[in-house]
This record gives C-alpha cells, sequence and structure tokens, in this order.
C-alpha cells in the first residue's frame, strides 16, 4: 500500500479522445505533483497544489487541464492529444507547510501509463 | 535553472558487492536538498535518502549511503552488500530550499542497475 492511488494503470486512447487519471492519497498531505515520464527524459513536473491552490504550471499545454477538488484528490484531464504525451504519469503527495524552512520528501503512486494512438 | 546530471546511463554490480552511482548538480543556491529515489519495474517511485546542504555529515540508511561534496556539486550513492531488490531504476534530485517554487523537484534522467547473482 503506497498511500497515493492512481488510475487507471493502462490508458489507450485516440487523440480526439477526452480522458482523465485519478490520483488520491491517503495520508493526510497537503501538496499534490503531477510528472511526466518519458522514455530516456528526466521527469518532468507538470503541476503543483498546495491546499488545493495551483501554485505552479510548468508551461504545460492546454490539453493538459489538472484540476483538485480537495487535498486528497487530483484529477488530470486528458483532450487531444498528441502521439508525443504518449508517456508515464506520476503522481506524488508531500505535507508541505509553506515555509520554506519545512520539507518533506514526496510519496509517489504508480503511474498511468498512457498511449495515444 | 537547476540541472541535475547522471552521467551513467546503466550499472550493474554482483550480489553482496558495493556499487556507487554518481550524480553532480548544477546550482547557484547554498541551501537545497538532494534525494535519490528507486523506481523498480512496478514504476513507485520510492525515496531512499535525503541529504540536506547545510548537514556537513553524510547520510546514510542502512545500506544505503552518500558522499555529499558541497563544493564539488557531487551526490554519489553507495550501496553495500547488493540484494537483487536493489535492481531498479535510481534518480537522482534537488530541490532548493528557500524562495519561491520550493515544491519542485529537479531530476536527473536516472541510472539502471542491474544485480546479478
Amino acid at each position: 500500500e503506497t498511500g497515493v492511488t492512481q488510475t487507471p494503470r493502462h490508458l489507450v486512447m485516440g487523440m480526439t479522445n477526452k480522458k482523465s487519471l485519478k490520483c488520491e492519497q491517503h495520508l493526510g498531505h497537503n501538496a499534490m505533483y503531477w510528472y511526466k515520464q518519458s522514455a530516456k527524459k528526466p521527469l518532468e513536473l507538470m503541476f503543483v497544489y498546495n491546499f488545493k491552490e495551483q501554485t505552479e504550471n510548468n508551461s504545460v499545454p492546454s490539453r493538459f487541464s489538472p484540476e483538485c477538488p480537495n487535498s486528497s484528490h487530483l484529477f488530470l484531464h486528458l483532450h487531444t492529444l498528441q502521439p508525443e504525451d504518449s508517456a508515464l504519469y506520476l503522481c506524488a503527495s508531500s505535507q508541505d507547510s509553506g515555509t520554506p524552512t519545512f520539507n518533506q520528501p514526496q510519496h509517489f503512486g504508480d503511474g498511468t501509463r498512457l498511449s495515444i494512438l | 535553472a537547476q540541472t541535475v546530471t547522471q552521467s551513467q546511463p546503466e550499472m550493474s554490480v554482483q550480489e553482496a558487492e558495493t556499487v556507487t552511482l554518481s550524480c553532480t548538480y548544477d546550482t547557484s543556491e547554498s541551501d537545497y536538498y538532494l534525494f535519490w529515489y528507486k523506481q523498480p519495474p512496478s514504476r513507485q517511485m520510492i525515496l531512499v535518502i535525503r541529504q540536506e546542504a547545510y548537514k556537513q555529515q553524510n547520510a546514510t540508511e542502512n545500506r544505503f549511503s552518500v558522499n555529499f561534496q558541497k563544493a564539488a556539486k557531487s551526490f554519489s550513492l553507495k550501496i553495500s552488500d547488493s540484494q537483487l531488490g536493489d535492481a531498479a531504476m535510481y534518480f537522482c534530485a534537488y530541490r532548493r530550499r528557500s524562495g519561491g517554487s520550493n515544491y519542485k523537484l529537479t531530476f536527473g534522467k536516472g541510472t539502471l542497475l542491474t544485480v546479478n547473482p
């Protein structure tokens, strides 16, 4: 049990489809993250939510739309994706107080393997 | 901008032997955190060890230890008495401690570790 659950584990979709990735954390954390992991590239941070407010959008195309209805749930809505968007999408959570001196490591889910046809 | 470099795409070690994975980083900050994450085939990112830059003492966690050289901006991971379960992709990561965007983890490309029986 990782404490961070992602669904689905695998997703195959066409470029015109609309789908959503879901992430749920049971750790009582207040910050949640979406990362993209492509083959042979470093993990890329996409979005950060802290206390349900988006605090970082790392120049992600608008075809990716995050939603954080509460501090335990995070969604990534997908629309009109491109083949280069095929990747592993990882969700993470952490407990951050918002003050720079407080830090806790991020806990990751198992990821959703996304394939765009 | 911070960058993290892992110069060894792949490493292998015999079971029970010791292996060292290298990591260098570039930053203008003086206060930050460094991490090593492990990603087994199950995909989950697991925190292995953490180092605060203001601490001169190298962090250790059981069979895992680091060699932190702040002046050289080097952060290598040593795995002693390697076990088959240590086989995974290992990522070095950096996170600034102060100022804005203090939630962002910057990752290296990873080193794939194989443990031979």
